[in-house]
């Protein structure tokens, strides 16, 4: 089966960096991916990784380690816009792109 | 581009009652999927798409649920018999055959009273 761990809180002050981080059980990896959401809104796509190393888009970075089944989202100059709930996730088996997701992991910027 | 469209987005229904939702993906888009979300949990795939092909369904898709995506363009996710169990929100997503990264929609709200 597939599962993903990612710490279900984490809180930080504006203007810090924080990681969030992600480990994946799965058959047949695909890449990870992460996605944002919002109280009440969509899920909104932030990156994919396919190979290791980091990827960097703006304040958001992501890094995967495909020996350690592991990976992270890195948030930087943290505003108080990024409080939001932040999720992993990898390609289901069998389901063409669907994704399979972590719980997530609910984000606090603090004043 | 107007992104994932999806209707009604508040439900409020009798258990008991049938639903239907409906999902308007992005027009070049092949692939469509349904998510089911609740407070504090990831979306979980209930089934998946590819142009009006169902080709995936998971095992949380009770015989009381349906969809379908005729022609290929948009979809409908039918809940017959709707128990308090099935309040979530539920999410359209759709992808290109090309691409990796698939795109939600503001999804419909279901609350079962």
């Amino acid at each position: 089966g597939q599962s993903l761990e990612q710490p279900s809180e984490v809180t930080a002050v504006e203007g810090a960096i924080v990681q969030i981080n992600c480990t994946y059980q799965t058959s047949g990896f695909y890449g990870l991916s992460w996605y944002q959401q919002h109280d009440g809104g969509a899920p909104t796509f932030l990156s994919y990784n396919a190979l290791d190393g980091l990827e960097e888009t703006g304040r958001f970075s992501s890094f995967l380690s495909r020996s350690d089944s592991y990976g992270y989202l890195l948030l930087q100059e943290l505003q108080m816009k990024d409080s939001a709930s932040y999720f992993c996730a990898v390609r289901l088996a069998n389901s063409g792109y669907a994704l399979n997701f972590g719980k997530g992991t609910s984000l606090l910027v603090t004043p | 581009d107007t992104g994932v469209s999806q209707d009604p987005r508040h439900k409020i229904t009798k258990r008991g009652q049938n639903v239907t939702f409906r999902c308007d993906p992005i027009s070049e888009h092949n692939r469509l999927y349904w998510y089911r979300q609740t407070l504090g949990q990831g979306p979980e795939f209930l089934t998946y798409f590819q142009n009006e092909a169902q080709l995936e369904k998971s095992r949380l898709l009770s015989d009381r649920f349906s969809a379908e995506r005729p022609k290929g363009s948009f979809s409908t996710l039918e809940i017959q018999r709707t128990e308090q169990g099935d309040s979530a929100m539920y999410l359209c997503a759709s992808s290109s055959s090309a691409g990796n990264t698939i795109y939600f929609g503001e999804g419909s709200w279901l609350t079962v009273v």
